[in-house]
C-alpha cells in the first residue's frame, strides 16, 4: 500500500552542490507531476511527464531537469542549487488514461534547504 | 486554464458543518472541478471532484449549480482532525495536455477548534 514513495525525506545541501530527488509509484500510473511548495504559498509544478518516455515543463522548471526512468520512476535534479530553491518538494501521479477522473496521488515530501 | 478564488481562512467549531466557496467563472465546458485537503508536512489528499449538481462520498459533498461558476465544498460535522488546508482546481482532466497545467492556489486553511 505504498503509494507514491519519495525520497530522501529531508536534505540540506550547499549552494552549487547538485541533487537527485527520487520518486515511484506502485499504482501502475502513467502520469507523474513534480511540485514545490513555498511557506503560505500553494503546490507550483516544476515537471510532468504524461506517459513514460515524455516530460514537459510546467511553471517552475528553471534550474531543474526531470528524467521518466520507466512507468514507475520520476526523478527530479537539482544541477546546482541555489538557496531560492529552499522548498518542499512533492512527487505525484495520476491514472493518465483520459478517462475524466485523474486525481492526483502525492507522496509525503522532500524537504530541502540549500545554505 | 479557469482561475479559481476561494476565502484564505475559515474557522469552526467541532461538530459544526464546513462550506468553503469556490469561484470559477470562467469555468470551460469540460472542465471538472476537484478538490484536495492537506495536512502539515504531508502532500494533498483527493477528497472528492465533480462536474454538475451534487456529489457526494463518505468525507464531503460538493454542491455544484447549473451555471457551474462556484462550487462549495461541504464537511459536515467537522473534528479537529478536518484542521487543514483545501484546494480548489478546475481543469480539464480528460486531456493530455491539460494534465501539467491544473493549479493549486493558495488554498483555504480551516482551522477547527473544540
Amino acid at each position: 500500500n505504498a503509494g507514491v514513495t519519495q525520497t530522501p525525506k529531508f536534505q540540506v545541501l550547499k549552494t552549487g552542490q547538485s541533487m537527485t530527488l527520487q520518486c515511484a509509484q506502485d499504482m501502475n500510473h502513467n502520469s507523474m507531476y513534480w511540485y514545490r511548495q513555498d511557506p503560505g504559498m500553494g503546490l507550483r509544478l516544476i515537471y510532468y511527464s504524461a506517459s513514460e518516455g515524455t516530460t514537459d515543463k510546467g511553471e517552475v522548471p528553471n534550474g531543474y531537469n526531470v528524467s521518466r526512468l520507466n512507468k514507475r520512476e520520476f526523478s527530479l535534479r537539482l544541477e546546482s542549487a541555489a538557496p531560492s530553491q529552499t522548498s518542499v518538494y512533492f512527487c505525484a501521479s495520476s491514472p493518465g488514461t483520459g478517462n475524466g477522473n485523474q486525481p492526483q496521488h502525492f507522496g509525503d515530501g522532500t524537504r530541502l534547504s540549500i545554505l | 486554464l479557469a482561475k479559481t478564488t476561494q476565502p484564505i481562512s475559515m474557522d469552526s467549531y467541532e461538530g459544526q458543518e464546513v462550506n468553503i466557496t469556490c469561484s470559477h467563472n470562467n469555468i470551460a465546458t469540460n472542465d471538472y472541478i476537484t478538490w484536495y485537503q492537506q495536512f502539515p508536512s504531508q502532500g494533498p489528499r483527493f477528497i472528492i471532484q465533480g462536474y454538475k449538481t451534487k456529489v457526494t462520498n463518505e468525507v464531503a459533498s460538493l454542491f455544484i449549480p447549473a451555471d457551474r461558476k462556484s462550487s462549495t465544498l461541504s464537511l459536515p460535522r467537522v473534528s479537529l482532525s478536518d484542521t487543514a488546508v483545501y484546494y480548489c482546481l478546475v481543469g480539464d482532466i480528460g486531456l493530455t495536455d491539460s494534465w501539467g497545467k491544473l493549479q493549486f492556489g493558495a488554498g483555504t486553511q480551516v482551522v477547527v477548534t473544540p
